[in-house]
């Protein structure tokens, strides 16, 4: 376990609503990253905080938007669901701005209908 | 074409095997370079991360990259039931990950 938390485990929404994802980072990691998993396919790289500020971000439109909180939990928000957004959703902490040594949550998958 | 490049089996090895898994890739701006292993339903756990070229080892783990080639390896020895994954090779450059697209193993008895 790595003690990072997400929630809910599974979520359906209809296509057009928003949806929050939660996640809860291990205790002195400064750095969560959220990524989108469809199914067979490697995890793709949404955006990243660090330090409460973003510090990168992915090929995803701007319905995509997030917040990290001082402490360790952050946020996904995903405007105007599309049906093409269905997928697990992964959150990863470290302990610093570079990608390498993240540790992963169990992940959220979101159908959406 | 993709930055990086992983086949995505499936690979079916019998217990005891030496497995190898490969990914490679086209960015050379990518430093680091991870191998993470996915139970089905769960998050990607971090095996190994390595920086330069060469070979470093853990356990029954050895992770090998080459940048010449821009070629990276997992070798798995003795290889266990389970070890029946999804093994994700990933790169990175600044604050994003990149990953391959995922090779899954099957151990059998």
């Amino acid at each position: 376990e790595t003690g990072v938390t997400q929630s809910p485990t599974h979520l359906i929404k209809t296509r057009g609503q928003q949806v929050t994802l939660r996640c809860s980072s291990q205790s002195g990691h400064n750095t969560v990253s959220w990524y989108q998993q469809a199914l067979g396919q490697g995890p793709q790289f949404i955006f990243q905080y660090y330090r409460e500020e973003e510090n990168g971000r992915g090929n995803f439109p701007p319905r995509f938007s997030g917040l990290q909180f001082p402490n360790y939990s952050s946020e996904l928000n995903v405007n105007a669901l599309e049906l093409d957004d269905s997928a697990l959703y992964l959150c990863a902490s470290g302990t610093t701005a570079g990608a390498y040594e993240q540790y992963f949550g169990p992940g959220t998958r979101l159908t959406v209908t | 074409q993709k930055e990086v490049e992983q086949d995505p089996g499936p690979l079916s090895v019998p217990e005891g095997a030496i497995v190898s898994l490969n990914c490679t890739y086209s960015n050379s701006a990518f430093q680091y370079f991870m191998w993470y292993r996915q139970y089905s339903r769960k998050g990607p756990e971090l095996l190994m991360y390595t920086y330069s070229s060469g070979n470093k080892e853990d356990g029954r783990f050895t992770a090998q990259v080459d940048k010449s080639s821009k070629y990276i390896s997992l070798f798995i020895r003795d290889s266990q039931p389970s070890d029946s994954a999804t093994y994700l090779c990933a790169m990175s450059a600044a604050s994003k990950l990149t990953f391959g697209t995922g090779t899954r193993l099957q151990v059998t008895l």
